[in-house]
């Protein structure tokens, strides 16, 4: 198994472009998050999926849009990039028990700067 | 605002001392708590996990949850080098398996 992959590695955007991060996962894990983490900082939830066709906000929504038509794949979507987007984005995923813990794996990261 | 505290450190033992890492959470009503290992460049990695109030032990790694004063700690006995890293706390504070991460402690751990 892979795992969690996500591509790019790293990518510049130049103020206004636009672009997607892709995040596939062969687990076959209900729930799928994206997080992005600033330096010095902990991981703040973007958006996230319980399955495919649902999709919720978390903490820090704004500038961002994801989808989930698959339960492999949770592209995120950076429209109108601007600096503040500037961070290290993870996507990760879990099985989704309702046991009180759910284990979340993380894929490598993308390293995105905008300029 | 859900807030996870954690202090950022950087906390330094020497090899084979004992780490202690803290982390307070705001939501009474939290389910469950993780630690999670970050090594510098690279995503985490869970450690260990807790739910009920009391300690418990993985190996070296002995995490400790007390509800009352909604606060965990990670004990890290035998301390190694490949222990340097930054160690997030992240609380279950909602429905959905949605996590709150703290910032994170830097450990480092001098030969």
């Amino acid at each position: 198994n892979a795992g969690v992959t996500q591509t790019p590695k790293f990518r510049i955007l130049k103020i206004g472009q636009s672009m997607t991060l892709q995040c596939t996962q062969d687990m076959n894990h209900n729930y799928m998050y994206w997080y992005r983490q600033d330096p010095g900082m902990g991981l703040k939830l973007i958006y996230y999926s319980v399955g495919a066709g649902i999709t919720d906000k978390g903490e820090v929504p704004n500038g961002y849009n994801v989808s989930r038509s698959t339960t492999e794949d949770f592209p995120l979507r950076l429209e109108l990039a601007a600096p503040s987007q500037t961070s290290v984005y993870f996507c990760a995923s879990s099985y989704g028990g309702t046991g009180g813990w759910d284990e979340q794996f993380f894929g490598p990261g993308t390293r995105l700067t905008v300029l | 605002q859900k807030e996870v505290e954690q202090n950022s450190g950087p906390l330094s033992v020497p090899e084979g001392a004992i780490a202690s890492l803290n982390c307070t959470y705001s939501d009474r009503g939290s389910q469950s708590f993780f630690w999670y290992r970050q090594y510098s460049g690279k995503s985490p990695e869970l450690i260990m996990f807790i739910y009920s109030n009391g300690d418990k032990e993985d190996g070296r790694f002995t995490a400790q949850l007390n509800r009352a004063s909604q606060y965990i700690s990670l004990l890290i006995r035998d301390s190694k080098l490949s222990d340097s890293a930054t160690y997030l706390c992240a609380v279950n504070m909602e429905y959905g398996n949605k996590l709150v991460f703290g910032a994170g402690t830097i450990l480092r751990v001098k030969s």
